[in-house]
């Protein structure tokens, strides 16, 4: 079954301690990008990449970073996480081409006390 | 830099009617896509119908359809013979043809569809 898979789907943490989200696709995408989804705001962009080791940041990308190291694979990375960072992140993946569609993952409830 | 806007925080419609939502954008380019998104109390994001902009025809899928008026950059969603598991929010979204794959999101609408 095609798919974008996230790990975990629900994490609570402190304040400083450094955490990683999972992002992985299994239809061969050259796209992928993190958002973040707060009330009202609908959602935002973090990071994209177009492909391996191609990375950019999107709209709001402080406080993050990501890898692409394999394809299939687009791990976002909270350093030191604060609680501004509380939010639902979902990656989504879709081939280079011009208006294609964006599969989502189930996204990822990060509450930061 | 693009931005979209939904003016309707919250929206309700009774069951087996018909509802429409709104979706502005602002935009200096010509080569676009725009998108709706639902997104159920599961929170999955499911693409709900695809605009290309250079296209006059409205796009249509099944029970929902938009009405794109690019002059007036406005992309509504009409959602016909409402059913209980159409209750979810609603994110339109729009794509740039020159920018990548990215998609920038309105705030949303919530649809409850009452029985």
């Amino acid at each position: 079954e095609a798919q974008v898979t996230q790990n975990p789907r629900y994490l609570i943490t402190v304040t400083g301690k450094k955490l990683t989200v999972t992002c992985s696709q299994n239809m061969n995408h050259e796209y992928m990008s993190w958002y973040r989804q707060d009330p009202g705001l609908g959602l935002r962009q973090i990071y994209y990449s177009m492909n391996v080791e191609v990375t950019d940041k999107g709209d709001v990308p402080e406080g993050y970073k990501v890898s692409r190291k394999e394809k299939r694979n687009f791990p976002l990375i909270l350093e030191s996480p604060s609680p501004n960072q509380t939010s639902l992140y979902f990656c989504a993946s879709s081939l280079l081409l011009a208006g294609d569609t964006q599969y989502f993952g189930p996204g990822t409830r990060l509450t930061v006390l | 830099a693009q931005t979209v806007t939904q003016s309707q925080p919250e929206m309700s419609v009774q069951e087996a009617e018909t509802v429409t939502l709104s979706c502005t954008y602002d935009t200096s380019e010509n080569n676009y896509y725009l998108f709706w998104y639902k997104q159920p109390p599961s929170r999955q994001m499911i693409l709900v119908i695809r605009q290309e902009a250079y296209k006059q025809q409205n796009a249509t899928e099944n029970r929902f359809s938009v009405n794109f008026q690019k002059a007036a950059k406005s992309f509504s969603l009409k959602i016909s013979d409402s059913q209980l598991g159409d209750t979810a929010m609603y994110f339109c979204a729009f794509m740039n043809n020159n920018a990548g794959n990215m998609l920038t999101f309105g705030g949303g609408t919530r649809l409850m569809v009452k029985p």
